[in-house]
């Protein structure tokens, strides 16, 4: 049971490109979730989805997109980086319940030079 | 909007030891509280779920205490080793999502 899986592990950009992100679980979860860390902030919450097909914004969505075309999957995607984008990406995941617990994929750090 | 604050953001303590790790919220209307390991280079794992109608939670050396009252939960680590040398994360559940305190490194020195 691999869990939630993130690619690629990291990725150096130049600022104006575009790249995907990609979160698959095998968990059958309905609720997957974009998160951001930088040092000293904690994680924030970037965009999330509560079903296939559905997507919202949450803390820091300004610069990505999302799409969840299928359940398992949640792409991120950055059409125009910035190196304020420059961070660690978490995806994670969860199943309906309030009090399911959320499960994470490694990350994806991610440079923006 | 919630904040989470935990406090100190790093603790060395020797081999041993117990040890409480805090968390403090602002706004006490929450689902649950969580807490994570994250271990260098790694996602969040999750360590205990504290529902926001019980007072705590335990599993192995670990227990974690939730008082929505005051805003505060508590993660307690017994006889502490190098292995529990990590990044632990408090985070409280709403409608719209989770909110992440941003850690406190702990360092158990052999």
């Amino acid at each position: 049971n691999a869990g939630v899986t993130q690619t690629p592990k990291f990725r150096v950009l130049k600022t104006g490109q575009s790249m995907t992100l990609l979160c698959a679980q095998d968990m059958n979860h309905e609720y997957m979730y974009w998160y951001r860390q930088d040092p000293g902030m904690g994680l924030r919450l970037i965009h999330y989805s509560v079903g296939e097909g559905t997507t919202a914004k949450g803390e820091v969505p300004d610069g990505y997109n999302v799409s969840r075309l299928k359940k398992q999957n949640f792409l991120l995607g950055l059409e125009s980086a910035a190196p304020s984008q420059t961070s660690v990406y978490f995806c994670a995941s969860r199943g309906t319940g309030d009090n399911s617990p959320l499960h994470f994929g490694n990350g994806t750090r991610l440079t923006v030079t | 909007k919630q904040e989470v604050t935990q406090i100190p953001a790093a603790l060395s303590v020797p081999e041993g030891e117990n040890l409480v790790l805090n968390c403090s919220f602002t706004d006490s209307a929450i689902y649950n509280l969580q807490w994570f390991r994250q271990d260098p280079g790694k996602g969040l794992t999750s360590l205990l779920l504290i529902q926001s109608s019980q007072r705590e939670q335990t599993s192995g050396r670990l227990n974690a205490s939730l008082d929505k009252s005051s805003g505060r939960s508590t993660l307690y680590i017994a006889a502490s080793q190098p292995g529990d040398s990590a990044t632990y994360l408090c985070a409280t559940s709403h409608p719209g999502g989770m909110r992440f305190g941003a850690g406190t490194r702990l360092t158990v020195k052999p």
